[in-house]
């Protein structure tokens, strides 16, 4: 079946550095775009951004920029959020979601299915 | 960019009753409308998508309307497995933006 599974929690301090997988299964990797998703304890759903995972390509949303790297490893189906110079605020759910149908021809699409959420937490 | 807002924030209603929900976008999105479903410590679960167009597998007694700026998830007859938060997004272009959400709790 179709599912995106995702690394476990994090626990890094102020200043440090993340990466979260999100391995996809189920699905040819290329024919969808991969999604990213904040939320942060006890507030609603925030889209980070996407990556055409056909060129690599990323799209980051305001307030995803600097320090929000997605990336992809297609050999074997997996994309990537890294987060530099972690800050307090940035503990949160963070969630990878396909979206968007990329061949044969481009289609806009909802978000199904979602990885089972990786909990990063930012202490010192 | 385009505003997507929900209402109201939270409700409560008793099991079997009719709820309704509503989402607003600040510009005409079409039909490109998704429901998603997040129980408490939970993933989110679609629901429904193309505004209007149940996902498989989830229960008939939830529904979608609209097209354009105004949107509605209604539930006909609410149960108690029904406690979640629900939003609505849109997802014509970048960005994908998400309504604020609705806490819908048994009265």
């Amino acid at each position: 079946q179709v599912q995106l599974v995702q690394s476990g929690s994090e626990l890094k301090k102020p200043g440090a550095s993340v990466k979260v997988s999100c391995k996809a299964s189920g699905y040819t990797f290329t024919s969808y775009a991969m999604n990213w998703v904040r939320q942060a304890p006890g507030q609603g759903l925030e889209w980070m951004g996407w990556i055409n995972t056909n060129t690599g390509n990323p799209t980051y949303a305001q307030g995803f920029t600097g320090r929000f790297v997605f990336s992809l490893d297609t050999s074997v189906s997996t994309a990537y959020l890294q987060i530099s110079s972690l800050k307090a605020e940035d503990t949160a759910v963070y969630y990878c979601a396909r979206g968007d149908i990329l061949t044969p021809y481009y289609l806009y699409n909802w978000f199904d299915p979602w990885g089972q959420g990786t909990l990063v937490t930012v202490s010192s | 960019d385009i505003q997507m807002t929900q209402s109201p924030s939270s409700l409560s209603a008793s099991v079997g009753d009719r709820v309704t929900i509503t989402c607003r976008a600040s510009q005409g999105i079409s039909n490109y409308l998704a429901w998603y479903q997040q129980k408490p410590g939970k993933v989110p679960n679609l629901l429904i998508y193309a505004a209007s167009t149940l996902q498989s597998g989830v229960p008939s007694r939830f529904s979608g309307s609209g097209s354009g700026t105004d949107f509605t998830l209604t539930i006909s007859s609410l149960q108690p497995e029904d406690v979640a938060t629900y939003y609505c997004q849109k997802y014509n272009s970048a960005p994908r933006t998400f309504g604020g959400g609705t806490k819908v709790k048994i009265k």
